[in-house]
């Protein structure tokens, strides 16, 4: 069972915006809108920040956005803050014997 | 106000079976279209999912695990059995329980984690 396909890393400065992608097949990412994305702080838990592709929950900041195009998913951060310095996940229901799938997880550096 | 908890043994020996518990509280494992989950993270690494209980009592699992790995519930104690058998030193990592949504009212799959727990490490090593 092979994990979504994120870059490793990802940087930027702040107040710049970066975008993390996420890389499935047409089995689980290209057939369902039913992308959602965690960030995950060292030592922390992971906490939702977008769903169903491009939702997101209360409480998190417009400034977290999620979009998907065929096979990828896509999360963007606008206007980076030092707090937003995390590892990322994509995860996907898959269906049939994979059923759900995460990604192998993006570190996001805030210059 | 949802709330998970994970609770087990620090430490397993190779070959062991582990045992976690995840105690909730906020919403019930009865009500339709609610799962718990369990996953995994080794250290330095990447979320894994592991298995899935849903409300109506069906379950699903990691392929790859799926011989080594039972979840149960408790509805009456708002708790979630994980049971690993076989433990081995690449078992190692933080394990978190996480709600589920899977459906809404209307029927349409959701599938995302909304809650999770602070995750429990445990560590398999002779």
């Amino acid at each position: 069972q092979s994990a979504l396909t994120q870059p490793a890393s990802v940087s930027g400065s702040p107040g710049q915006s970066i975008t993390i992608s996420c890389t499935g097949t047409s089995s689980d990412v290209g057939s369902y809108n039913l992308v959602s994305w965690y960030q995950q702080h060292p030592g922390k838990a992971p906490k939702l920040i977008i769903y169903e592709n491009t939702e997101r929950p209360s409480g998190v900041s417009n400034r977290f956005s999620g979009s998907k195009s065929g096979n990828t998913a896509s999360l963007t951060i606008s206007g980076l803050q030092a707090e937003d310095e995390a590892d990322y996940y994509c995860y996907s229901f898959a269906g049939g014997f994979t059923h759900v799938i995460f990604g192998g997880g993006t570190k996001l550096t805030v210059l | 106000q949802i709330t998970l908890k994970e609770s087990g043994p620090a430490l397993v020996k190779p070959t062991q079976t582990l045992t976690l518990t995840c105690s909730f509280s906020g919403f019930s494992l009865t009500s339709t279209g609610v799962g718990v989950a369990w996953i995994r993270q080794p250290p330095g690494k990447a979320l894994e999912w592991l298995g899935f209980i849903y409300w109506d009592d069906e379950r699903r699992f990691r392929p790859s695990l799926k011989s080594r790995l039972t979840i149960t519930k408790d509805t009456s104690k708002n708790q979630v059995v994980l049971t690993m058998t076989n433990m081995d030193p690449v078992d190692t990592g933080t394990y978190y329980c996480a709600h589920s949504v899977i459906y809404d009212s209307d029927l349409h799959y959701k599938y995302y984690f909304d809650y999770w727990g602070q995750g429990t490490l445990v560590t398999v090593s002779s």
